[in-house]
């Protein structure tokens, strides 16, 4: 069983383009948290949340409660956005994650 | 600037070896993890502790062993490693939360592991 299911798996982009990452969930949370990892290298926390909207830089992470969803947002995307973005959720002591959406994003 | 900080970064071990992998953080968090991540099955969680010598299965803890002597180090021990142990592996921790809050989990850098 995925208590979180992440879309689309891989994504490619032009350097420009909004971008959307979906992120659902099966299990009631304390909050959800947008994970970011470059190729090689560790994961950072880009966003935890657990209701409304939150912004930083060109990223907007969103999370809708009653219906388990939450997305990730890239304005203006840019060759150093091209990660894997993963999706985690917290009900407790434990985490979920997603698998990760692979962006990759062209100059 | 917080850290979690992992011992190796790359490793190279022959079946049958002890492994010890260590992992210290600097930010005073009661909860530590260790993930394993393969490509395709995402982050597993091997184990898990929430305080000093408190340890607890995650959901692939076979063939894997944990220490916490101390608040900032959770060590991750393969007592006979084996091929199908070659992966990354991520040692993560956060504050314990309190009335429902979840802290932030920081990620060290990761520590691949190949089993020859």
């Amino acid at each position: 069983k995925n208590e979180v299911e992440q879309s689309p798996q891989n994504l490619t982009a032009q350097e420009g383009e909004f971008i959307t990452i979906n992120c659902s969930y099966s299990v009631g949370i304390s909050a959800l948290h947008w994970l970011q990892q470059h190729p090689g290298g560790g994961i950072v926390s880009l966003f935890m949340l657990s209701s409304g909207k939150k912004k930083h830089g060109r990223l907007i992470a969103t999370i809708n409660i009653q219906e388990k969803h939450s997305s990730l947002h890239i304005t203006a995307s840019h060759p150093r956005d091209s990660a894997v973005y993963i999706c985690a959720v917290s009900p407790g002591n434990q985490f979920y994650f997603g698998t990760g959406t692979s962006l990759t994003v062209i100059p | 600037d917080v850290k979690v900080t992992q011992s190796s970064r790359y490793l190279v071990k022959r079946t049958g070896e002890k492994v010890f992998l260590e992992c210290v953080q600097d930010m005073d968090h009661e909860n530590m993890f260790w993930y394993r991540q393969d490509p395709g099955l995402g982050l597993r969680l091997i184990y898990f502790s929430y305080d000093v010598k408190m340890k607890e299965k995650g959901d692939i803890p076979e063939g894997y062993s944990v220490s916490r002597e101390k608040k900032e180090r959770f060590s991750l021990i393969l007592e006979s490693a084996s091929t199908n142990q070659t992966s990354m592996y991520l040692c993560a921790s956060r504050k314990r939360g309190r009335g429902g809050y979840t802290g932030e989990l920081f990620f060290g850098e990761g520590s691949r592991l190949t089993v020859l």
